[in-house]
């Protein structure tokens, strides 16, 4: 119950094309939910974060949709970039703890 | 500022060695963390400080050995470890750690550890 879901693993996107990053969690306990974006070799980095009694929320090109009755949410990356590339990792949190989806890598193709 | 630092960048060490790892925060954050992310996973969460007191040890061996001086400095001290505790290990920071509102995490770049 503590885990979040992420898909898909890795994901191609031509430049200028929209990507798209989904995760779900079962446990209704968890208040906030971040996104954060690594690059090889460095730390992750905070993008943006929704907390679950708003639908929407839109950060420049990053946007996160959020669906509270089926546990859902998902991180939609407008007018991709090559720049973009890297990991995404959804995640969750329960009071003390961040519960990480399993990652997804993006690739922009120019 | 949303900075967090981490020294060393890379270390290598034998499986005989004492090293430590150390983070520095300046936002006034109260919880600080320690993780450990292998290739392609995501972080691993080891350690939580709150209020410089330990809140959290995940089940960690003992050689490795958190230390939180004050309240803007984490360390992580290592002691005889093993070829599989190579991997890149993560400070954070948070304004507290009883969650609530928009407090969340902020990272730090990462000691690249190999361990021979």
């Amino acid at each position: 119950q503590q885990q979040v879901k992420q898909s898909p693993q890795s994901l191609i996107v031509q430049k200028g094309g929209i990507s798209i990053i989904n995760c779900a969690y079962e446990n209704t306990a968890f208040d906030y939910f971040p996104w954060y974006q690594q690059f090889p070799g460095k730390g992750p980095a905070l993008l943006i974060a929704i907390r679950p009694d708003v639908s929407e929320k839109k950060e420049g090109r990053f946007t996160i949709s959020f669906n509270k009755s089926a546990k859902q949410f998902s991180l939609h990356i407008m007018d991709s970039q090559p720049g973009d590339s890297a990991t995404y990792f959804c995640a969750a949190r329960a009071t003390n703890k961040l519960i990480f989806g399993t990652g997804t890598l993006l690739a922009v193709q120019p | 500022d949303t900075e967090v630092t981490q020294t060393p960048k890379h270390l290598v060490m034998g499986m005989t060695n004492k090293k430590s790892l150390k983070c520095e925060q300046h936002m006034g954050h109260r919880a600080m963390y320690w993780y450990k992310q292998k290739a392609k996973k995501p972080p691993e969460l080891m350690f939580v400080y709150s209020y410089e007191k330990l809140s959290i040890n995940e089940s960690v061996p003992s050689r490795f050995s958190p230390e939180c001086p004050n309240s803007s400095l984490l360390n992580l001290h290592l002691h005889a470890l093993q070829p599989e505790d190579s991997a890149l290990y993560l400070c954070a920071s948070s304004q507290d750690n009883a969650g609530g509102g928009t407090d969340t995490q902020y990272f730090g770049p990462g000691t690249r550890l190999t361990v021979l």
